[in-house]
């Protein structure tokens, strides 16, 4: 069975910082891309990041480009996300997720088959 | 680039079919054949449900199913069933530079 675990959430103060890590298991990890989504409380979902199977080909959204980094270490099977000069906006659940295609076949296809469970990030003063 | 536009809000008795829409441009749903839908139910992560406009995963119910027109996609849910009223998202791959949008969401109502 294939799982995410996400962790590294908390509070933190305006212009602070804050590592996510997600854990997975279940999966050949490298084979796959993976992504970070977010949702503000009461909102919608948010693209943050994507990172290919071999930690080439990274993408980010608008909002969080020159602050977040998303990087992986595949004998770790883990993903991360650094996130730097954080915002009261980043305030969300972040969840990592898995992409749905094999990587190696045709690349990224950017939407998500599995999620982990979340993990709340507070930005506030 | 903005997010993609779906009605807050649709209903229906169990057993009706409702269709819900997602409204874009011609760079990203009208652009690529790259529409996925996700359904989620309070305080539990998206699900996919719909991949590359009309794609079901294994263990999706085929009640759910995904077209596209132009600029626009839907998803149909046939049957409805009460575990079917959650919220449902629309996304769609919007080119290299910032690859996916997320429609606001629409809140499905079993009545």
């Amino acid at each position: 069975e294939v799982q995410l675990l996400e962790s590294g959430g908390g509070w933190v103060q305006p212009g602070g910082s804050l590592s996510l890590s997600c854990g997975v298991s279940g999966l050949t990890f490298h084979n796959y891309a993976m992504g970070w989504v977010r949702q503000a409380p009461g909102k919608g979902l948010e693209w943050v990041a994507h990172i290919g199977g071999d930690g080439y080909g990274t993408a980010y959204a608008d909002s969080v480009k020159g602050r977040f980094t998303i990087s992986r270490d595949n004998s770790r099977t883990s993903l991360y996300l650094r996130m730097n000069s954080l915002r009261v906006e980043d305030t969300a659940v972040y969840y990592c997720a898995k992409d749905v295609r094999y990587y190696y076949g045709s690349g990224s296809l950017y939407t998500y088959d599995k999620w982990g469970q979340g993990t709340m990030v507070t930005v506030s003063s | 680039q903005s997010a993609l536009t779906q009605p807050p809000s649709a209903s229906g008795s169990p057993g009706q079919s409702v269709t819900i829409s997602c409204s874009g441009s011609s760079s990203d749903i009208g652009g690529y054949n790259l529409v996925s839908w996700y359904q989620q139910h309070p305080g539990k992560a998206p699900e996919l449900l719909i991949s590359e406009v009309d794609q079901r995963p294994s263990g999706v119910p085929d009640r759910f199913s995904g077209s596209k027109s132009g600029n626009t996609a839907s998803l149909t849910v046939s049957g409805l069933q009460a575990d079917d009223e959650a919220v449902y998202y629309c996304s769609s791959y919007a080119g290299s530079n910032n690859p996916v949008l997320f429609g606001g969401g629409t809140k499905l109502t079993v009545l």
